[in-house]
């Protein structure tokens, strides 16, 4: 089946330092991605949606300049934490579809911790 | 706006028990109505889905009707396994398939033999 590949799945980084994460579709096309995050006993949290080519749409409330996201091929995405504080300390999720009507397919997560 | 609301976990059943997840939803026009599951160490599956009202959705022996009426899309199985301990999503794709999912808050089933 479908298989999303996020990368990494764990980091822990000093504060003030850029994270970048990655998300690949390993065996389809990804036309949209989109990224979630995740509190402790929280649900899932969608931050902000990416079509290949285009600038991402982001939530109310998430800061643009903060979380920077490239979606420049049809099988990549990537978010980029940028001058990471504590409170960035989160998990990360991923997910990838291909066609409008087919379902979302979602990577392993990512465990940011920030020092 | 559009939001998900899951009853409070974890779930402790013993083998073969009946399991309910309630889930009820708040949104405008006709959302379409997911279940995923996340198991230790794994990311989010597809569980089953349902896209209007009436509709039954199941898969893996779980089950779960998308009642308008209600706002409500729970999720049942008749004999829970210990490999059916994860962590279950109830979510939902506002009306006009843009394609962003609103989680709920996820409920922990735990299964002991």
């Amino acid at each position: 089946g479908a298989v999303v590949s996020q990368h990494p799945s764990r980091v822990i980084c000093k504060s003030g330092t850029s994270v970048k994460i990655e998300c690949r579709s390993l065996d389809f096309q990804a036309t949209t991605m989109f990224w979630y995050r995740q509190f402790p006993k929280k649900s899932l949290m969608l931050m902000a949606t990416s079509n290949e080519g285009s600038k991402a749409t982001y939530e109310q409330g998430v800061e643009k300049d903060k979380f920077l996201i490239n979606h420049a091929s049809l099988t990549l995405s990537t978010l980029t934490v940028t001058s990471a504080h504590p409170e960035d300390s989160s998990f990360y999720i991923c997910s990838a579809r291909g066609a409008a009507d087919q379902p979302q397919h979602f990577g392993d997560g990512t465990r940011l911790s920030i020092l | 706006g559009d939001s998900v609301t899951q009853m409070e976990g974890p779930v402790t059943l013993s083998e073969e028990a009946c399991l309910t997840i309630n889930c009820t939803y708040t949104a405008t026009g006709y959302p379409s109505l997911f279940w995923y599951v996340q198991y230790p160490g794994e990311g989010l599956q597809l569980l089953l889905k349902a896209t209007k009202a009436d509709d039954k959705g199941s898969n893996k022996g779980f089950e779960a009707t998308y009642r308008k009426e209600t706002t409500s899309f729970h999720l049942e199985k008749g004999s829970v396994q210990v490999s059916d301990s994860a962590v279950y999503f109830c979510a939902l794709n506002p009306s006009g398939n843009t394609g962003k999912l609103i989680f709920g808050q996820g409920t922990t089933l735990q299964v002991k033999p």
